[in-house]
């Protein structure tokens, strides 16, 4: 059963253009979350989506982020007119129906985002 | 607002010692605790995860324990090896809010 996948791992965008990271999850599994590792700091939640659904995006920044997980295919975060600040390492997670988010979540390897 | 602290920062030890990773948390009312291991280039690892209800878990060479009224996890690695270098995170939940603490750059010597 392969873990959650990333992709890609790394991505290289200039000031202004839009980047898109993609999250498939475990197998299996309906929930989705979301958190960006920003240098020298800790990991910061963002999002929680279930199939079709939001659940929680207190962690989001207002403008210019958006994420979805569509019925078929992978979950996508999308940021719009990047700025430097954006760069950072995005983590996703994955866990099974019936879980909350209090069980455990398995992680994907990380897109590792820079922007010139 | 929950914080998560872990200290020390940085931790340097040669192969064979016993060490402990200390993180405290603000807010006692929690879900569970997650040790993650994370080493460069990669994603997470769950190491060990502590319901509120338990005091501790052990994995191997792992043991965490939870201390919640005083705010406090540690992880003690015991007999390390070159193989555990890694930055070790905690992360604490409540309800929909899972929150990091900054990590610990482990490197065990040969």
């Amino acid at each position: 059963n392969a873990g959650v996948m990333q992709n890609p791992r790394h991505l290289v965008r200039r000031r202004g253009q839009e980047a898109r990271l993609r999250c498939s999850p475990m197998k299996g599994h309906s929930h989705v979350y979301w958190y960006r590792q920003l240098p020298e700091e800790g990991l910061k939640f963002m999002v929680y989506l279930q199939k079709e659904n939001i659940i929680d995006e207190s962690g989001m920044p207002k403008e210019r982020f958006s994420a979805e997980f569509p019925k078929e295919g992978p979950s996508i975060l999308r940021i719009q007119q990047v700025v430097r600040g954006d760069s950072a390492a995005y983590f996703c997670a994955s866990s099974p129906p019936g879980h909350t988010f209090t069980d455990t979540q398995y992680f994907g390897p990380g897109t590792r985002l820079t922007v010139l | 607002k929950q914080e998560v602290t872990q200290i020390p920062a940085a931790l340097s030890v040669p192969e064979g010692e016993n060490l402990v990773l200390n993180c405290s948390f603000t807010d006692s009312a929690i879900y569970n605790l997650q040790w993650f291991r994370q080493d460069p280039g990669k994603g997470l690892t769950s190491l060990l995860l502590i319901q509120s209800s338990q005091r501790e878990q052990t994995s191997g060479r792992l043991n965490a324990s939870l201390d919640k009224s005083s705010g406090r996890s540690t992880l003690y690695i015991a007999a390390s090896q070159p193989g555990d270098s890694a930055t070790y995170l905690c992360a604490v939940t409540n309800n929909n809010d899972m929150r990091f603490g900054a990590g610990t750059r482990l490197t065990v010597k040969p």
